[in-house]
């Protein structure tokens, strides 16, 4: 597809599993963003890439938090030890250079 | 000091009103300035680019304001379908931290 494409669309895990989200930008994007929003929050920024360059680790807001991506293309988001706080909708977005970004549906993720 | 500052709202309009919005946003230097729309439990969705002589798509207006570092979104003749939330988006210059995100503004238009 056209679009920014995001993967589980929904995963429910229980409390201290690891889950893996994964997101495939739109292609030839050079940049990629993870987000967090809680039901009822605003956008937290967890993690940006940005062509080669070393990402923006700074939102990151743990270290069961970590991500990859390689090269220009899919990105993967690993919560380790999944907490119940952990749960919220993860969105993807990409984007080309400094423009706008497009996001995917996002991943609901619920920590039982 | 907030990044980037909305009022949150929220925002109860009749069908057919004009309804503005403004965000301000801490970093003079800032360089991209962008308005996104956010349905209830939906990905938010890319509404206009904001450029320095302010644009215009249909209904929509945008206008920045370097001197006071805000920008504004204006909708006329609001529609049923506009009731969202409206994020106002900065990409600030030499930061690593793209796309920072305002709390955003509630909007609801009444029949």
């Amino acid at each position: 597809g056209a679009g920014v494409s995001q993967s589980p669309s929904n995963k429910v895990t229980e409390k201290g599993k690891d889950v893996e989200l994964r997101c495939d930008p739109i292609s030839g994007h050079t940049a990629l963003y993870w987000y967090r929003q809680r039901l009822g929050q605003g956008l937290e920024f967890l993690i940006y890439f940005q062509g080669n360059s070393a990402p923006d680790k700074s939102g990151l807001p743990s270290d069961r938090f970590s991500a990859e991506r390689t090269g220009e293309s899919v990105s993967t988001l690993t919560i380790q030890r999944t907490q119940q706080e952990d749960s919220a909708v993860y969105l993807c977005a990409s984007s080309l250079n400094r423009q706008g970004a497009f996001f995917g549906q996002g991943t609901r993720l619920t920590v039982v | 000091r907030k990044e980037v500052e909305q009022d949150p709202g929220p925002f109860n309009v009749p069908e057919g009103a004009t309804v503005a919005f403004n965000c301000t946003y801490s970093n003079s230097a800032s360089q991209s300035f962008f308005w996104y729309r956010q349905d209830c439990r939906k990905e938010p969705k890319l509404l206009m680019s904001v450029y320095s002589s302010g644009n215009e798509d249909g209904r929509f207006t945008a206008q920045l304001n370097r001197a006071s570092q805000y920008i504004s979104l204006l909708i006329r003749d609001s529609k049923l379908s506009d009731s969202a939330t409206y994020l106002c988006v900065v990409i600030p210059s030499g930061s690593a931290r793209q796309l920072t995100f305002g709390s955003g503004t509630q909007l609801t238009v009444l029949p």
